[in-house]
């Protein structure tokens, strides 16, 4: 199996502060990952695809990069609304693991 | 757009068998893999497994003993089936296509309580 390892497990910030989320996988998985936000009570929604590509719609102050291994979402300039647990997932091969989250907080 | 809607009892005794299915409209059904996720305070996210088309699955072997996912071609539906069900496998349950690199999208999820 395949296990994603997010870093750090929590985070501070304040708006208009740029933030970068690490997600590592144990073994390379090319470009097959995604990353997520979950605010409390909904589902997780989707942000990027593809290690880089960005849903439609989604503001263009996040980002994410990486292959192999070791990836980045970065978020440019926070937003009040920004403030949630972040996600990362695998789609490479099963099971579809994820990582444990990172938790933005002001 | 691709759209998923689900839907399944959410209230079970220990021991039954939890039953979900999940309606696809929009795009195609055909040449993706449909999964089966779950969330719990206690797991966090965790996949539980996938199917495509054809029938063909890949299991999490943390369930692969007790669960079942099915497909319905024919209805672009698929259906997720845990049986001897325990409080631990309370959680939101979502149904959501996950493949390789393409967009992935998300039904808006099932809540299930296993109590007596």
């Amino acid at each position: 199996d395949i296990q994603m390892t997010q870093s750090p497990s929590s985070l501070s910030a304040s708006v208009g502060d740029r933030v970068t989320i690490t997600c590592r996988a144990s073994q390379s998985i090319n470009t097959y990952l995604n990353w997520y936000q979950q605010k409390p009570g909904k589902a997780p929604k989707v942000l990027i695809y593809g290690a880089s590509s960005l849903l439609s719609g989604v503001p263009s102050r996040f980002s994410g990069s990486g292959s192999g291994t070791d990836f980045t979402l970065t978020i440019s300039s926070l937003q009040p609304e920004d403030f949630a647990t972040y996600y990362c997932q695998h789609t490479y091969i099963a099971p579809l693991n994820f990582g444990q989250g990172t938790r933005l907080e002001i | 757009q691709v759209q998923l809607q689900q839907w399944g009892a959410g209230l079970l005794k220990p021991s039954e068998t939890l039953s979900l299915t999940c309606a696809v409209y929009g795009g195609s059904f055909t040449g993706y893999y449909w999964s089966w996720i779950r969330q719990s305070p206690a797991k966090g996210l965790e996949w539980i497994g996938e199917i495509n088309h054809s029938g063909s699955t890949n299991y999490n072997p943390s369930f692969k003993s007790r669960v079942t996912i099915s497909v319905d071609a024919s209805k672009n539906q698929f259906s997720l089936s845990l049986n001897s069900v325990t409080a631990a496998d309370s959680a939101m349950y979502y149904c959501a296509r996950l493949h390789g690199i393409t967009a992935p999208y998300w039904g808006q999820g099932t809540l299930v309580t296993v109590s007596s």
